[in-house]
């Protein structure tokens, strides 16, 4: 099994730009996450899905856009990028539950680091 | 004031020492908490795992949470060179599909 992989793995944007980030998981998950992670912030929750068809707004949703049309991808966009949008994109994945373990296993991707200049 | 509050560090130790990492928390709803290693460039793994109160043990690392004061610890007895990471907390209230990251503390165990 591969996990979960991310494409790309890098990017360079000039502003107001736009790009999409793929997020695949073979693990059968049924919910999936976007966070991006910046120096001195921590990790924040830009969007999430507890299924396929399914998203839902995290803490910093401004900017970015996503969809699930297939269970295991996670598409997240950025429709016209700006330098605050310089960042490392995290996706991840878990399988539901009501509570316990499960959910909150959360299995990371690599990460793509995208600068916007 | 933010829901997880968590020292940056970096904490520098010497190889073999304990380590203490501590997070503090506003949210008197969260139930499940969640240490999380991050190796420099990779994705966080999940570390340890605690339902409410109490402690939980896995072999050098050991998982303390007490509701009461709103504190939750990650030990690390022996350190090693190979514990050099960012450890995140991370926490969640029940019904909740979403978590909580503190921002995270670096720890440098040198040899």
């Amino acid at each position: 099994n591969a996990g979960v992989t991310q494409t790309p793995k890098f990017r360079v944007l000039k502003t107001g730009q736009s790009m999409t980030l793929l997020c695949a998981q073979d693990m059968n998950h049924e919910y999936m996450y976007w966070y991006r992670q910046d120096p001195g912030m921590g990790l924040r929750l830009i969007h999430y899905s507890v299924g396929e068809g399914t998203t839902a707004k995290g803490e910093v949703p401004d900017g970015y856009n996503v969809s699930r049309l297939k269970k295991q991808n996670f598409l997240l966009g950025l429709e016209s990028a700006a330098p605050s949008q310089t960042s490392v994109y995290f996706c991840a994945s878990s399988y539901s539950n009501t509570d316990g373990l499960n959910t909150d296993t959360q299995y990371f991707g690599p990460g793509t680091r995208l600068t916007v200049l | 004031q933010k829901e997880v509050e968590q020292d940056p560090g970096p904490l520098s130790v010497p190889e073999g020492a304990i380590v203490s990492l501590n997070c503090t928390y506003s949210n008197s709803a969260f139930q499940y908490f969640m240490w999380y290693r991050q190796y420099s460039r990779k994705g966080p793994e999940l570390l340890m795992y605690t339902y409410s109160s109490g402690n939980k043990e896995d072999g050098r690392f050991t998982a303390q949470v007490d509701k009461s004061s709103k504190y939750i610890s990650l030990f690390i007895r022996d350190s090693q060179p190979s514990d050099s990471a960012t450890y995140l907390c991370a926490m969640r209230q029940s019904g909740y599909s979403t978590l909580t990251f503190g921002k995270g503390t670096m720890l440098l165990v040198s040899p």
